[in-house]
């Protein structure tokens, strides 16, 4: 089975606090995204990564960055926390590369940024 | 654009009940993807089911269907035999085929299933 792990389950941060959301996933899959959770907003993109060292922006990127140096490792990371990124943060893989395909999730991270 | 829209924020029904879940989509493509999604509470986000546009036929899985209108971009989720466990937030989402992967997410229903 595949398995996408995330790093916490639950992370308090204060504003301003520079903070690091790490996610691994053992299947050797190209394709890494992360999104963030919201009630009544569903799932939005934030980036996604489809090879190391590769990255493309998504529909919410302003305030994160990401950093892929491994295949298997994909992390955000959120340069200056502010209230409005307390969130539910989801992160997926998917593979191969060239073919649609089910994306995987990690357990998510629910981070407050007070 | 592409949207994703979920009209029903919560259901409930009884067990052993069957239910269904609508979801609508706006799309100019020809083809694309279609998935539902599940999350447990407190657990991870699986795939349910998904359906390719060019295939006419339903998908199916087990006690889980979709009714799939392409004319009135309609997808919409049935679960028959409802059992405790199908308790989730439930996900429509939709797929460009040459979207680099990207999905289009509604904004999820919650179903609750009683004993």
């Amino acid at each position: 089975d595949v398995k996408v792990t995330q790093s916490s389950r639950y992370l308090v941060k204060r504003t301003g606090e520079k903070v690091f959301l790490e996610c691994v996933q053992d299947m050797d899959h190209e394709n890494m995204f992360w999104y963030r959770q919201d009630p009544g907003l569903g799932l939005r993109l934030i980036y996604f990564s489809y090879d190391v060292k590769m990255k493309e922006k998504g529909d919410i990127p302003e305030g994160y960055s990401v950093s892929r140096e491994k295949k298997e490792r994909f992390s955000l990371i959120l340069e200056s926390a502010s209230t409005n990124q307390t969130s539910m943060y989801l992160c997926a893989s998917s593979s191969p590369a060239g073919a649609v395909d089910t994306q995987y999730f990690g357990p998510g991270t629910r981070l407050t940024v007070l | 654009a592409q949207t994703v829209t979920q009209s029903q924020p919560e259901m409930s029904v009884q067990e052993a009940e069957t239910v269904t879940l609508s979801c609508t989509y706006d799309t100019s493509e020809s083809n694309y993807y279609l998935f539902w999604y599940k999350q447990p509470p407190s657990r991870q986000m699986i795939l349910v089911i998904r359906q390719e546009a060019y295939k006419q036929q339903n998908a199916t899985e087990n006690r889980f269907s979709v009714n799939f209108q392409k004319a009135a971009k309609s997808f919409s989720l049935k679960i028959s035999d409802s059992q405790l466990g199908d308790t989730a937030m439930y996900f429509c989402a939709f797929m460009k085929g040459d979207s680099n992967y990207q999905l289009i997410w509604g904004a999820g229903t919650k179903l609750i299933i009683k004993p």
